[in-house]
């Protein structure tokens, strides 16, 4: 199973709004909505910031939403601010029955 | 609230068996319905999956690891297991244990990692 594809980095200015795409196939993104976001700051665990595609665990702002069209995903933060930068990864439920990440996405607030 | 720790040796020879457990409290890992899973991340490198397990002892595993592996449930201490054998540098890496919310396929929450580093 090959990785999804994300860009390796984006970046935005405070109060902007970016996007970071996810790219896989019709066996994983493309399948289903079992699409997810993951952000992880250094030394630190993962924490989950969208699943099924778009919707929100309990205590995740509202300037984080997701997307999805087609075999390709997204994550887009508005009102970006200081504390957004970090790694952020993609994954996606396989129609194998296994899981594929993204190769993740730096985002630089500049 | 549901909580997970990695334990387990942080330096393992080449060619020797890698094993590492994960604790679980706040959620019993023999009742289902979610799954138990292990995640991987070399240094500066993105996430991967390795395999997850079932309440029932199911498993599934990576293709790319598949013949190494073997991820195992302990019911009596709350825990889960991971053992890779004939490691190489080339998995050197992060350890993370998480739990997988069945209906959503999402991982939550992770445990917070531990090194494993494979040199002689």
């Amino acid at each position: 199973q090959s990785a999804l594809t994300q860009p390796a980095s984006v970046s935005g200015s405070p109060g902007q709004s970016i996007t970071i795409s996810c790219t896989g196939t019709g066996s994983d993104v493309g399948a289903h909505n079992f699409v997810s976001w993951y952000q992880q700051h250094p030394g630190k665990a993962p924490k989950l910031m969208i699943y099924d595609v778009n919707k929100r665990p309990s205590g995740v702002s509202s300037r984080f939403s997701g997307s999805k069209s087609g075999d390709t995903a997204s994550l887009t933060i508005s009102g970006l601010q200081a504390e957004d930068e970090g790694d952020y990864y993609c994954s996606s439920y396989t129609s194998s029955s296994t899981w594929v990440f993204g190769g993740g996405t730096y985002v630089t607030v500049l | 609230q549901v909580q997970l720790q990695e334990s387990g040796p942080g330096l393992v020879k080449p060619s020797q068996t890698l094993s590492l457990t994960c604790i679980v409290s706040g959620e019993s890992v023999s009742s289902g319905p979610n799954y138990w899973t292990w995640i991987r991340q070399p240094a500066g490198k993105g996430l991967e999956w390795i395999g997850r397990i079932y309440s029932t002892g199911s498993t599934r595993y990576n293709p790319s690891l598949r013949g190494r592996l073997t991820i195992s449930l302990d019911t009596s201490k709350n825990q889960f297991s991971l053992r890779l054998n004939s490691v190489t540098a080339a998995d050197t890496a992060v350890y993370h244990c998480a739990r997988v919310r069945y209906y959503e396929a999402t991982f939550d929450p992770w445990g917070q990692g531990t090194l494993v580093t494979v040199s002689s």
